[in-house]
């Protein structure tokens, strides 16, 4: 069954640096996004992204975020800055246009120290 | 803002009986709406979903009940297996290409 993968799995940080997660979403999806979890908290929605660009984003996703589809297959979170309130596992989603559902990768940890 | 809410952090059930898992909402926009199944340093893993069309659906032991009047919906997991003990998160979109707005969770651990 195809599903979403993400790399790396654990990602550890100096604060101010810059930081690129990496997201596969499954093959024929269209719409990806970002969540991210801080720990003990509830998953936040940071950006949707589809026909080559950012559909909706939070509030969380300020200056310091971008996303991008360099090629056909991958997706990607950059944080430009790192701060220590970044420490969170990061969730890529993908889904089908003609579905509701969203559809997880396993999460990166990204740790800020 | 807590547009979707699960009041209940945890809940204990003995293994064969019936889960109940509850979850409000206050967004009226929300029209579909899904059951997520968590295990720690683990993505989401979709469990089952229900547009607002509907009142009912059933996928195997897992059944989603939705009450729209009340902004209310609830998974049944019947019976509950050891396997079941996650977190469970109830999220709600407002359209086609919208973002899941998710709950706090409820931690469900089933005992033998």
């Amino acid at each position: 069954e195809p599903e979403v993968t993400q790399t790396p799995s654990h990602q550890v940080t100096q604060m101010g640096q810059e930081v690129i997660l990496r997201c596969v979403p499954i093959s024929n999806h269209l719409y990806f996004y970002w969540y991210r979890q801080i720990l003990g908290q509830k998953v936040e929605f940071l950006v949707s992204f589809y026909n080559n660009e950012i559909s909706e984003k939070s509030e969380i996703f300020d200056d310091q975020f971008s996303v991008e589809r360099p090629d056909g297959s991958n997706f990607t979170l950059k944080i430009r800055s790192t701060k220590l309130e970044d420490s969170a596992m990061y969730f890529c989603a993908s889904k089908l246009p003609s579905q509701e559902t969203q559809y997880f990768g396993p999460g990166t940890r990204l740790l800020v120290l | 803002d807590q547009q979707v809410k699960q009041n209940s952090p945890s809940l204990s059930v003995q293994e064969g009986r019936i889960s109940i898992l509850n979850c409000d909402y206050t967004n009226s926009m929300f029209d579909y709406f899904l059951w997520y199944k968590k295990y720690p340093a683990e993505g989401p893993t979709f469990l089952i979903s229900i547009s607002s069309i509907k009142d009912k659906n059933e996928d195997g032991r897992f059944t989603v009940f939705l009450n729209k009047s009340a902004k209310h919906l609830s998974l049944h997991i019947v019976p509950s297996q050891p396997g079941d003990s996650a977190v469970y998160f109830c999220a709600a979109s407002d359209g086609t290409a919208s973002k899941l707005t998710f709950g706090t969770g409820t931690r469900l651990q089933v005992t033998l």
